[in-house]
Formats: C-alpha cells, structure tokens, sequence
C-alpha cells in the first residue's frame, strides 16, 4: 500500500528559530500532498495544499510567509515554521493521495512540534 | 468547512459489534465517503471508503444509505485496539475534518 514517511517525528527549538518538516510518499508520486496542524483534544484542521512545481494554496487564517511550504519534486513536501513562538506548538501531519481511489489518502505518522 | 457530522463519543464492548453513524446530507453525487481513524499522537489512518454500494474489508463494513445522506460504519468485532478518533469525510478536492467520534472500545 501507499507509504508517507513524516520527518522528524519530534522537534524541540527555541522561540525564534526556523524548523523544517518532511513527508515523502515513498512508493508512489504525489501531485498534491496536504499540510493538517492538530491542537490536543482537537480535530485535524487543514493548513495548505502543497502542489508540486507551483505554489502552495493556504487556507484562510493561515499565514503563508510563516508557514513556507516548498513542493520541489513529486514525491516531497516539506514545511517551515518560520520564527517559531510557543504558540505554534502543535502536531502537523501530512497526506498526500496515490492516484488510484483505492488506499483513499495516506498520512504521514505526524511531527510533534515544542517551541520553547 | 467539514460537511459531516457524527456523534462525539461512544462506548463499546469488546468482542461486540460497534456501530459508528455519520451524516453527509450534504454532499455531491460523484464525491465519495471515506473513514478514516486517529489512534492517539498518530497519524489518521484510512479504514474503508464507498460512494453508494456497501462495502467490506478486512477492517470494517460500510453502509450506506441509498439517498447518500448517512452511512455506518461497522467494525464487527471490536478490541481494544480499536479504542480511537473516528473521522467520517468526503473527498471534496480538499479532504477535511470535522470532530469525529471518539470510540472506547471496553474489556
């Protein structure tokens, strides 16, 4: 089946500082990988959609120079937390879809993100 | 803006049948229903997914209603494993999410 690797898993920096997270679909091509934060005890909310050799598109609310997505190949995405502040603590997930309907989207294992 | 919604928590036994509901009245003709589970600091994990036929896996059963409005989903002999977030959605371009049911499946 469809494979989403998600690196790092856990990440600790300090206020201020920038943090680079990584979703690979490993055995297939991805067009279109998704970028999900989740606070505790809530749902998935969507962040951005990452399109491959074009920008990303954003959901209303989420602020694109903070959070910079680069979607350079077709079987990487990665996204920056810019000046990280604790507030942007948080679990970001990715997910992308094989292009067959039959595995649905296929998600990344998460990243837990702890700015101090 | 999530086009589903479910109830927010349920109990269950283990060895018995659970039954998760999910209205969808809302959604289009061609977008399909999808379930998905987040077992706790996980990523969601895609369990079973139809657009008007019932459907069965090795995981769980779906049904769905004939207007499209509402389906079920059934995981027919549920362990304690199975305790998570069920997410019902559709696959408008975007896939979203709305509250889920948290499920405890119970010894």
């Amino acid at each position: 089946g469809a494979v989403v690797s998600q690196h790092p898993s856990r990440v600790i920096c300090k206020s201020g500082t920038s943090v680079k997270i990584e979703c690979r679909s490993l055995d297939f091509q991805a067009t279109t990988m998704f970028w999900y934060r989740q606070f505790p005890k809530q749902s998935l909310m969507l962040m951005a959609t990452s399109n491959e050799g074009s920008k990303a598109t954003y959901e209303q609310g989420v602020e694109k120079d903070k959070f910079l997505i680069n979607h350079a190949s077709l079987t990487l995405s990665t996204l920056t937390v810019t000046s990280a502040h604790p507030e942007d603590s948080s679990f970001y997930i990715c997910s992308a879809k094989e292009g067959q309907h039959h595995y649905g989207y296929t998600f990344g294992s998460g990243t837990r993100l702890t700015v101090v | 803006d999530a086009k589903t919604t479910q109830p927010p928590s349920m109990d269950c036994a283990e060895g018995r049948a659970a039954n998760l509901p999910c209205n969808h009245s809302t959604i289009s003709g061609n977008e399909y229903v999808y379930w998905y589970r987040q077992i706790h600091s996980q990523g969601p994990q895609y369990i079973i997914h139809g657009l008007k036929n019932n459907e069965t896996n090795e995981m769980a059963s779906l049904i769905i209603t004939e207007d499209r409005k509402s389906s079920t989903l059934i995981l027919p002999h549920a362990t304690l494993r199975d305790t998570a977030v069920y997410y019902c959605t559709s696959n408008d371009y975007k896939l979203s999410f709305g509250a889920g049911t948290t499920v405890t499946v119970r010894a």
